[in-house]
C-alpha cells in the first residue's frame, strides 16, 4: 500500500516564476492538506481539499493556489515566486470519515527560489 | 486562534536514558486532539502519539507517552529506554474538532532531539 506520494524531490526556480508541486495521498483517503515549512520552523498550514473544493485556507496569499482532481491527488500552484517562498512543502492525507483524525504525510518537494 | 509553543529547541539523551519534550498550547476550544509527530533527516513526518482531550487517561505506544494537563493546556511527550533511530525533529501539533470546514494541523515550531550512544 503506498502511502503519500509527492513529486518533484526538489526544485529550483528564479523569482517571479511559477510552479506546481504534485501530491497523490495514500489509498482510501479524500482528503488532502498542504503545508509550508519553512527551514528550522514548523509546517504552516496552506489549504485543504476535499470533493475537489478548497475547504479550508490558512494565511497565505492568492499566490498560492490548489487543485484536487476525481481521483483525489493534488496540485499546489505558487505564482510570482518571492525569495521568501524556498521552503519544504509538504503534503499530508486523511480520511474524511474515521476516528483517528491522523494524517499522512508526504516526504515533501524543496523548493529553492533563487 | 490556536498556538502551539514548544519551548525546547534542542535537547539531547544518552542512549537507554528517558528523556521528556515539552509542549504547551492554547484554545478557547473544549474538544480537540493533540499530536505528536516525528520528522528524521529523511524528512517524512511520522506520527508519534494521539491524544483526544476528552479522555482523562494518557496515551501510550511502547516507548512514547504523554503526560496530558488539560487545564494547565500542557502536553508532554516522555520517551522512555532512547535509541538512536529515536534522533529527530519532533513536532507537538493541535487539531479542532474537524467540521465540514476541514481538520487543519496547528504546529509548533518543534525540539531537535539527538540520542548519543
Amino acid at each position: 500500500d503506498a502511502g503519500v506520494t509527492q513529486s518533484p524531490t526538489h526544485l529550483i526556480k528564479t523569482r517571479g516564476q511559477q510552479v506546481t508541486l504534485r501530491c497523490s495521498p495514500k489509498s482510501g483517503h479524500d482528503t488532502v492538506s498542504w503545508y509550508q515549512q519553512a527551514l528550522g520552523q514548523g509546517p504552516q498550514f496552506i489549504f485543504q481539499y476535499y470533493e475537489e473544493e478548497e475547504r479550508q485556507r490558512g494565511n497565505f496569499p492568492d499566490r498560492f493556489s490548489g487543485h484536487q482532481f476525481p481521483n483525489y491527488s493534488s496540485e499546489l500552484n505558487v505564482n510570482a515566486l518571492l525569495l521568501g517562498d524556498s521552503a519544504l512543502y509538504l503534503c499530508a492525507s486523511s480520511p474524511q470519515v474515521g476516528d483517528s483524525y491522523e494524517q499522512y504525510f508526504g516526504p515533501g518537494t524543496r523548493l529553492t527560489v533563487t | 486562534a490556536q498556538t502551539v509553543t514548544q519551548s525546547q529547541p534542542e535537547m539531547s539523551v544518552q542512549e537507554a536514558e528517558t528523556v521528556t519534550l515539552s509542549c504547551t498550547y492554547d484554545t478557547s476550544e473544549s474538544n480537540y486532539y493533540l499530536f505528536w509527530y516525528k520528522q528524521p533527516p529523511s524528512r517524512q513526518m511520522i506520527l508519534v502519539i494521539r491524544q483526544e482531550a476528552y479522555k482523562q487517561q494518557n496515551a501510550t505506544e511502547n516507548r512514547f507517552s504523554v503526560n496530558f494537563q488539560k487545564a494547565a493546556k500542557s502536553f508532554s511527550l516522555k520517551i522512555s529506554d532512547s535509541q538512536l533511530g529515536d534522533t529527530a525533529m519532533y513536532f507537538c501539533a493541535f487539531m479542532k474538532l474537524p467540521g465540514y470546514h476541514g481538520n487543519q494541523f496547528y504546529f509548533g515550531t518543534g525540539t531537535s532531539l539527538t540520542v548519543i550512544p
